[in-house]
């Protein structure tokens, strides 16, 4: 148990659809944070929210939409996906985004893009 | 932003201690050291975070040099369930300064 929890934990989608990726953390952090992992690649940063204010946008494709609706839920909205973007999507947070405060994941969605 | 350099993977026997060494040449001032650990299929795990010296936890060691420049993480006496990736990740999270995970190490333990 993190304390932050992912859902759902699989998706398979088609290039067409509109899906959303859910995020949930109950460690009363003020900092949220959207990562990209890919086979045999790093962890690539996408977006990340402080205190519900987007604060970076790592050139991240409008086909992915971050929202952050309050400091404890973080969504990504995806839409007309290509087959390279299927990875698993991480979802973590920390105390604030000034600090150097350590984040913590969740366990990921695994996407799939047929 | 400081980039990481770490082997890319080690391999090591029940018992053994392990040590991850990190090179970041250009780490900044305000910069600290986090270590991650990160299992098939799940998120990255924190370890241990340091800024200069040496820092101890339950779990692991990080040793710091003077000049920051490298760290080496210390797992005392592994166990086959210590098998997984070791990320050094250098650097804050201020505002324009975004973090990166570099490739991590692949530690395998045999028994």
């Amino acid at each position: 148990e993190t304390g932050v929890t992912q859902t759902p934990r699989h998706l398979v989608m088609g290039m067409t659809n509109k899906k959303s990726l859910k995020c949930e953390q109950h460690l009363g952090h003020n900092a949220m944070y959207w990562y990209k992992q890919s086979a045999k690649k790093p962890l690539e940063l996408m977006f990340v929210y402080n205190f519900k204010e987007q604060t970076e946008n790592n050139s991240v494709p409008s086909r992915f939409s971050p929202e952050c609706p309050n400091s404890s839920h973080l969504f990504l909205h995806l839409h007309t996906l290509q087959p390279e973007d299927s990875a698993l999507y991480l979802c973590a947070s920390s105390q604030d985004g000034w600090g150097h405060q350590p984040q913590h994941f969740g366990d990921g969605t695994r996407l799939s893009i047929l | 932003l400081a980039k990481t350099t770490q082997p890319i993977s080690m391999d090591s026997y029940e018992g053994q201690e392990v040590n991850i060494t990190c090179s970041h040449n250009n780490i900044a001032t305000n910069d600290y050291i986090t270590w991650y650990q990160q299992f098939p299929s799940q998120g990255p795990r924190f370890i241990i975070q340091g800024y200069k010296t040496k820092v101890t936890n339950e779990v692991a060691s990080l040793f710091i040099p003077a000049d920051r420049k490298s760290s080496t993480l210390s797992l005392p006496r592994v166990s086959l369930s210590d098998t997984a990736v070791y990320y050094c990740l250098v650097g804050s999270n201020n505002a324009g300064n975004m973090l990166t995970f570099g490739g991590g190490t692949r530690l395998m333990v045999k028994p």
